[in-house]
C-alpha cells in the first residue's frame, strides 16, 4: 500500500524569505502523480502544483516549485518570496495511476506560519 | 459555475442517528470521491466511485455507505452515528483521468459533522 509521510507537524517563515516543506512517500507503483494542496482557514482544497512521476524535470508554479527526486521517493515543496497569504496547511498528496483507480492518498500536513 | 456542491455545512447529531450528507456536481464528472478530515489530519479516502452505478471502498468505509445512482450525486450514509465519526467531511469529483493527461480534482467545501 501507498504511504505519504510529511515529518514538519509546523514550520515558519519570514515575509519575503523562503521556505522548504517535506514529503516522501512509499511505493512500488511506477506511474503516478504527486500534488501539493494548500488549505486555509477557509477549509477550501486549493491545488498548488502537481508533478508528473515520468517526468524528470521539477514542477513551477510561479513562487512555488518542488524537488522532486524519483528514487529517494522524496517531494519537497519550496515556497520562494513568503507572503502572509500563504499562511495555510499544506497537503502532500500522491495519486495512483498504475490501478486505474486514480485513488489519493494525503499526508498529515504541515502548518505553515508566515511572520511580519 | 457551481462546480462541486455540499449540504449541509454544519449538522450536530446525536449518537446513533443517521443522516446522509448530500454531494452534486455539475461538470459530467465521471469520478467522485468522498474523504474526511479528522482535526490537524490529512484527509482519509471513505469511499470512491469511477461512474454510474460504481462504487468502491477507500481507507476508512466502516460505518459508511454510498450510492450513485446518476453522474451527478453520490451520497454519504451514516446509519448509527458514532463520535468516532465527528470530522469535516469533503466531497471531490474529477473527469476520467488519463495517463499524461491531467484532470484536476474539484472538492466541495466541505460540511462539518459534529456527533455528541
Amino acid at each position: 500500500a501507498q504511504t505519504v509521510t510529511q515529518s514538519q507537524p509546523e514550520m515558519s517563515v519570514q515575509e519575503a524569505e523562503t521556505v522548504t516543506l517535506s514529503c516522501t512517500y512509499d511505493t512500488s507503483e511506477s506511474d503516478y502523480y504527486l500534488f501539493w494542496y494548500k488549505q486555509p482557514p477557509s477549509r477550501q482544497m486549493i491545488l498548488v502544483i502537481r508533478q508528473e512521476a515520468y517526468k524528470q524535470q521539477n514542477a513551477t508554479e510561479n513562487r512555488f516549485s518542488v524537488n522532486f527526486q524519483k528514487a529517494a521517493k522524496s517531494f519537497s515543496l519550496k515556497i520562494s518570496d513568503s507572503q502572509l497569504g500563504d499562511a495555510a496547511m499544506y497537503f502532500c498528496a500522491y495519486r495512483s495511476e498504475d490501478s486505474g483507480t486514480y485513488k489519493y492518498i494525503f499526508g498529515t500536513g504541515t502548518r505553515l506560519k508566515v511572520l511580519a | 459555475n457551481a462546480g462541486v456542491t455540499q449540504t449541509p455545512k454544519f449538522r450536530i447529531l446525536k449518537i446513533g442517528q443517521s443522516m446522509t450528507l448530500q454531494c452534486t456536481q455539475d461538470m459530467n464528472h465521471n469520478y467522485m470521491y468522498w474523504y474526511r478530515q479528522d482535526p490537524g489530519m490529512g484527509l482519509k479516502l471513505i469511499y470512491y466511485s469511477v461512474g454510474a452505478g460504481i462504487t468502491d471502498k477507500g481507507e476508512v468505509p466502516n460505518g459508511y455507505n454510498v450510492s450513485r445512482s446518476t453522474t451527478e450525486d453520490f451520497p454519504l450514509r451514516l446509519e448509527l452515528a458514532a463520535p468516532s465519526q465527528t470530522s469535516v467531511y469533503f466531497c471531490a469529483s474529477s473527469s476520467r483521468p488519463g495517463r499524461q493527461v491531467y484532470q484536476p480534482q474539484h472538492f466541495g467545501d466541505g460540511t462539518r459533522l459534529s456527533i455528541l
